[in-house]
């Protein structure tokens, strides 16, 4: 099955830059995209097709994605934005897959 | 606006059935896929099973292929979850999640959630 690893954990200082990682085989030939769930909440799309934002995500998120590293970073970081950060995408033989999971702490 | 709105959870015995619910509002339910997501106490998300726009594709996750079916009401705008064989590992928040395209196979995301309802096996 398809796997796709992210750190456990990143912190990050008010106004700093965050960047989360997701790494797969061969990511980078695939569509990444991102759910931000804050505590107690449901996942929110943050971003889709490695780098494309919905409108209500903020611009101080971006995406890439190349050879087998995918990577969600959040400029500027607020306070609002701790929370869980999970990547995913679809792979043929396992449907639909999520990373492990980042939980971004703000200090 | 987009709604989705999961009923249906509560306490299942190991070996026993439960089915879930996810009623939609705010958009052309009929033309987008639609999925139901899990989330363990304290663990990461997992894709349980999606169904294509009109009803046509199933798929699911290996975890569940065999006990669990998937079904959709288009004319009631509503998504549902038959579980059976409950075992303890499938203790979970079960989140509604609606596709962005009809179909199912290929590198699409889910671009609205519901609230989830929460199963719990246990006997």
């Amino acid at each position: 099955s398809y796997v796709l690893a992210q750190p456990p954990s990143v912190s990050v200082a008010p106004g700093e830059t965050a960047r989360i990682t997701c790494g797969g085989n061969n990511i980078g030939t695939k569509s990444v995209h991102w759910y931000q769930q804050r505590s107690g909440q449901a996942p929110v799309l943050v971003i889709y097709f490695d780098s494309d934002r919905p409108s209500r995500t903020p611009e101080r998120f971006s995406g890439s994605n190349s050879g087998n590293t995918a990577t969600l970073t959040i400029s500027r970081v607020e306070a609002g934005d701790e929370a869980d950060y999970y990547c995913q995408v679809w792979d043929l033989r396992s449907g639909h897959v999520f990373g492990t999971g980042t939980k971004v702490t703000v200090l | 606006e987009v709604l989705l709105l999961e009923s249906g959870g509560g306490l299942g015995q190991p070996g026993g059935s439960l089915t879930l619910s996810c009623e939609a509002s705010g958009f052309r339910f009929g033309e987008y896929a639609m999925s139901w997501v899990r989330q363990a106490p304290g663990k990461g998300l997992e894709w349980v099973s999606s169904i294509r726009g009109g009803g046509s594709d199933k798929d699911y996750a290996d975890s569940v292929k065999g006990r669990f079916t998937i079904s959709r009401d288009n004319s009631r705008n509503t998504l549902h979850l038959q579980m059976n064989s409950l075992r303890v590992e499938d203790t979970a928040v079960y989140y509604c999640a609606k596709d962005r395209a009809v179909t199912i196979r290929g590198g699409d995301h889910f671009d609205y959630w519901g609230q989830g309802t929460r199963v719990t096996v246990a006997s």
